[in-house]
């Protein structure tokens, strides 16, 4: 079945670093591919999302990639705030069958001042 | 904001007991998802309607049921709770829910937190 990895968690970076999160992703055929941001004490936002190979989402200065070869739509930003702290979700929704989003296991994200 | 009311945002109860928690889309949407954000199973699928018909199952139990009335909101039944869910109820609506090039996103409300004691 569709599956998403995300790598392990938490992650501690200080204010203005460079941020990736990887996400790998298994499914038969081309799914379309999502992050989510989790605020604490809030629901679920969409951050960015991606339908087909190459495709790049982007938003709030935060990017990510669709990348067939691979199977991954790592999560980067160039600069990150303490703004930025958070849950970050990487999710697919395979095309056929049922509309269900599939969830990696979420990556908490901790920005210093 | 994303448009999904959910209420109530806080539920605590006891074992055995029955809730009911409530879902509006946003305004022309017509499909509602559920999915429980859980400590162990973290964020999983659980139910989909579209415009009043079940459209899709995920691993939700026998315990649990939905519906979605005409006026598109809808409700998650949880029947002879259990310590085990406690979670977070979050509900998602999308435009459609066929699928197919146009690949609807699903925007999410704040969620319903369940606390089971």
């Amino acid at each position: 079945g569709n599956s998403v990895t995300q790598m392990e968690g938490p992650v501690t970076l200080s204010e203005e670093a460079f941020l990736t999160i990887n996400c790998t992703y298994t499914a038969t055929g081309y799914p379309s591919l999502f992050w989510y941001v989790q605020y604490p004490g809030e629901g679920l936002q969409l951050l960015l999302k991606a339908t087909k190979a190459d495709d790049k989402g982007s938003n709030k200065g935060f990017e990510a990639t669709y990348r067939k070869e691979t199977t991954s739509f790592h999560l980067e930003k160039g600069s990150v705030q303490v703004s930025d702290s958070a849950v970050y979700f990487c999710a697919l929704r395979s095309i056929q069958g049922a509309q269900k989003l599939v969830f990696g296991q979420g990556t908490r994200l901790t920005i210093n001042p | 904001d994303s448009g999904v009311t959910q209420t109530p945002k806080h539920l605590i109860t006891a074992t055995g007991q029955r809730v009911t928690l409530r879902c509006s889309p946003r305004s022309g949407d017509l499909s509602v998802y559920w999915y429980q954000q859980s400590l162990d199973q973290g964020l999983q699928f659980l139910i989909q309607y579209y415009n009043g018909e079940e459209r899709a199952k995920g691993n939700i139990l026998e315990r649990f049921s939905a519906q979605q009335f005409p006026d598109l909101h809808s409700e998650l039944n949880l029947s002879s709770l259990e310590l085990g869910d406690s979670a977070l109820y979050f509900c998602a609506s999308s435009v459609g829910g066929s699928g197919g090039p146009t690949q609807e996103t699903q925007y999410f409300g704040p969620g319903t937190r369940l606390l089971v004691l």
